[in-house]
């Protein structure tokens, strides 16, 4: 079966850029989807089809997905964006999440 | 504005069963597939069983293949999950989710999440 492999933590000082890696095997082939959940709440997405942000998600989201890696990228990261984030793609009649990593900002 | 608001949630034995509601609201249910993911305690997101906007097309994970039925009732704006033969590992928060589109396939999201409904499976 298919698999998303995410980092488990990544790591960002306020204003600083972060990025986060979803990695497949030939994941540029397919569209990635990534959700934000803070906790106690229910996920949100903020990027799909690759690199399309939904009304309403900041500019500073922002992604890409090339090769075997899909990135979020999130420039001049804030308090308020430390949260649990999920790539998604689908494969196989299935939908597949990674693993999920947790950002500390 | 879209929401939906899940129930049924709640104690189950091992072997028992649950049923699971979603009901929907502000957009036009039918033109739309829906999911099932869960969140075990501490865990990620796991994808469970989708259904196209028809209720024709259904798509279920391995791990529930053969004990959750996944299915809706287009009249009634609502989304259902079967859950048979219920496991201590099926303990989780169960989320309904709203796609982008009529039914799944490539550039397949989940634009809309419900609040989420606990089963906990434990005798």
């Amino acid at each position: 079966s298919y698999e998303l492999t995410q980092p488990p933590s990544v790591s960002v000082s306020p204003g600083q850029t972060a990025g986060i890696t979803c990695s497949g095997d030939k994941l540029g082939d397919k569209y990635v989807s990534w959700y934000q959940q803070k906790p106690g709440q229910s996920p949100v997405v903020v990027i799909y089809h690759d690199s399309k942000r939904p009304s309403g998600i900041p500019e500073r989201f922002s992604g890409s997905n090339s090769g075997n890696t899909a990135t979020l990228t999130i420039s001049g990261t804030q308090a308020m964006d430390e949260a649990d984030y999920y790539c998604q793609a689908w494969d196989s009649s299935t939908v597949i999440f990674g693993g999920g990593t947790k950002l500390t900002v | 504005e879209v929401q939906l608001w899940e129930s049924g949630g709640g104690l189950a034995q091992p072997g028992g069963s649950l049923r699971l509601s979603c009901a929907a609201s502000g957009f036009t249910f039918s033109s739309y597939a829906m999911s099932w993911v869960r969140q075990a305690p501490g865990k990620g997101l796991e994808w469970i069983s989708g259904v196209s906007g028809t209720g024709v097309f259904t798509y279920d994970a391995d791990s529930v293949k053969g004990r959750f039925t996944i299915s809706r009732d287009n009249s009634k704006s609502t989304l259902f999950l079967q859950m048979n033969n219920l496991r201590a590992e099926d303990t989780a928060v169960y989320y309904c989710a709203k796609t982008g589109a009529l039914d799944y396939g490539s550039g397949s999201f989940l634009d809309y999440w419900g609040q989420g409904t606990l089963v906990t499976v434990s005798s």
